[in-house]
């Protein structure tokens, strides 16, 4: 199947810790994306990266880190410097042909 | 401004009526614009995109771009219960090089049987 998946679907952090949030895609998407989805709210863009090895920031990089070492893989992670990091997660790529996103299921994160 | 804009809603519609919904955004260079619908607890997902003025017809679902006005909207006729969700208004903007989708923050859409 052809798609984007993430991981863990649910993950509980206690305070001070740094967790990373795995999401891979095998559509041969350039493009990748984070957003953070607050209750009742709409997405905030966290980062995103247009090829390997590049990322740009989002409205709402602070208190997280992206890599991008390989073209299918874009992990995300929220370091303690996030104060509140409790939230749903969703990590995207885009086709460079239609400029369509397309959304993995998600990672809700809770900090306990 | 906010850069792409939504009524919030609750929009209620009879089941089997046209529901009716609308975006605005503010960068007039944007030429890719798209529909998305999340249920409660889900990720989004794609119904809808929209590249030229007019029409796009794709079974019950209409998308209507106005490049001039600045808007486009998602008509959904005969509404059915599963079409209660929010729906997602996004835009695209940048050139590919650096481009990034921004998203409304959604109206959230309830057919009442």
């Amino acid at each position: 199947d052809g798609g984007i998946t993430q991981s863990p679907k649910y993950l509980f952090r206690k305070e001070g810790q740094n967790v990373t949030l795995s999401c891979e895609q095998n559509l041969n998407h350039d493009a990748m994306y984070w957003y953070r989805q607050d209750p009742g709210q709409g997405l905030r863009l966290i980062y995103y990266s247009q090829i390997v090895n590049d990322f740009q920031k989002g409205d709402i990089a602070e208190g997280y880190s992206v890599s991008r070492e390989k073209k299918e893989s874009f992990p995300l992670t929220v370091t303690s410097a996030q104060k509140n990091p409790t939230a749903f997660y969703l990590c995207a790529s885009r086709s460079g042909y239609t400029d369509t996103q397309y959304f993995g299921p998600g990672t809700r994160l809770t900090v306990l | 401004q906010k850069e792409v804009e939504q009524n919030s809603g609750p929009l209620s519609v009879p089941e089997g009526a046209i529901a009716s919904l609308n975006c605005t955004y503010s960068d007039r260079v944007s030429q890719s614009f798209f529909w998305y619908r999340q249920y409660s607890g889900k990720s989004p997902e794609l119904i809808m995109s929209i590249y030229s003025n007019g029409d796009k017809e794709d079974g019950r679902f209409t998308a209507q771009l106005n490049k001039a006005s600045q808007y486009v909207s998602l008509l959904i006729r005969d509404s059915q219960p599963s079409d209660s969700a929010t729906y997602l208004c996004a835009v695209m903007q940048g050139d590919s090089s650096a481009s990034k989708i921004i998203f409304g923050s959604g109206t959230r859409l309830s057919i009442r049987p």
